[in-house]
């Protein structure tokens, strides 16, 4: 079966840095997503991955390794409103995305 | 604003009732898609329209039907509500079938009593 793993909640401080995991078994693999979602509000894209490395975007970069079926949401110099769930999804074979259940991020004064 | 619109916002339903959620891009986009979001679980995949004209069904289609009359109108009905479909539904689209971000509604919260 197809599976996407990703802690269920993590807590950091604010100023810090957080690394959020993401390991999956898919049927295929055509790239990965990263979503951000606060709460009673719909995900919005943070992150895409097709090739191995690192991408960065301003405060947020994420990291893919195929062989590995690995990645991970680097979050730097986080902030209240970083306060939220970070969702990971994979692309497969039928181009369908494959959804983790979602890690919520608590960021604390 | 271009985007995606979803109505209703949130709807209390008696079980047995019919319930359609309506969802309206104006992006041009040609895949849309329907999902339901419940604690702990990913989001998943209910039907899904890789173009005007066509549907598929994704994970977990059982007690869901949708049409795809034109680009920018995808409706979810339930033909017959059960209280497991009380959920967090989510339209979304984006470009391509294989291609582009997906762009989400801000859902549509129902309870089926």
């Amino acid at each position: 079966g197809q599976n996407i793993d990703q802690p269920t909640e993590m807590t950091a401080t604010e100023g810090a840095i957080v690394q959020i995991n993401c390991t999956y078994q898919t049927s295929g693999f055509n790239g990965l997503f990263w979503y951000q979602q606060h709460a009673g509000e719909a995900p919005t894209f943070l992150s895409y991955n097709v090739l191995d490395g690192l991408e960065e975007k301003g405060r947020f970069s994420s990291f893919l390794s195929r062989s590995k079926g690995y990645s991970y949401l680097l979050l730097k110099e986080l902030q209240m409103k970083d306060s939220a769930s970070y969702l990971c999804a994979v692309k497969d074979s039928n181009y369908q995305l494959i959804w983790g259940a979602g890690t919520k991020l608590i960021i604390k004064p | 604003i271009a985007g995606i619109t979803q109505a209703p916002t949130s709807q209390i339903l008696a079980a047995g009732r019919r319930m359609t959620l309506r969802c309206t891009q104006d992006m041009r986009h040609n895949a849309m898609y329907w999902y339901r979001q419940d604690l702990g679980l990913g989001l998943r995949l209910i039907h899904y329209s890789n173009t005007a004209g066509t549907t598929g069904k994704g994970e977990v289609p059982d007690g869901y039907s949708v049409s795809r009359a034109n680009t920018d109108d995808f409706p979810l009905t339930l033909a017959s509500a059960v209280p497991s479909q009380t959920s967090v539904y989510f339209c979304a689209s984006r470009q391509g079938a294989h291609t582009g971000e997906l762009f989400f509604g801000e859902g549509s919260r129902l309870t089926v009593l």
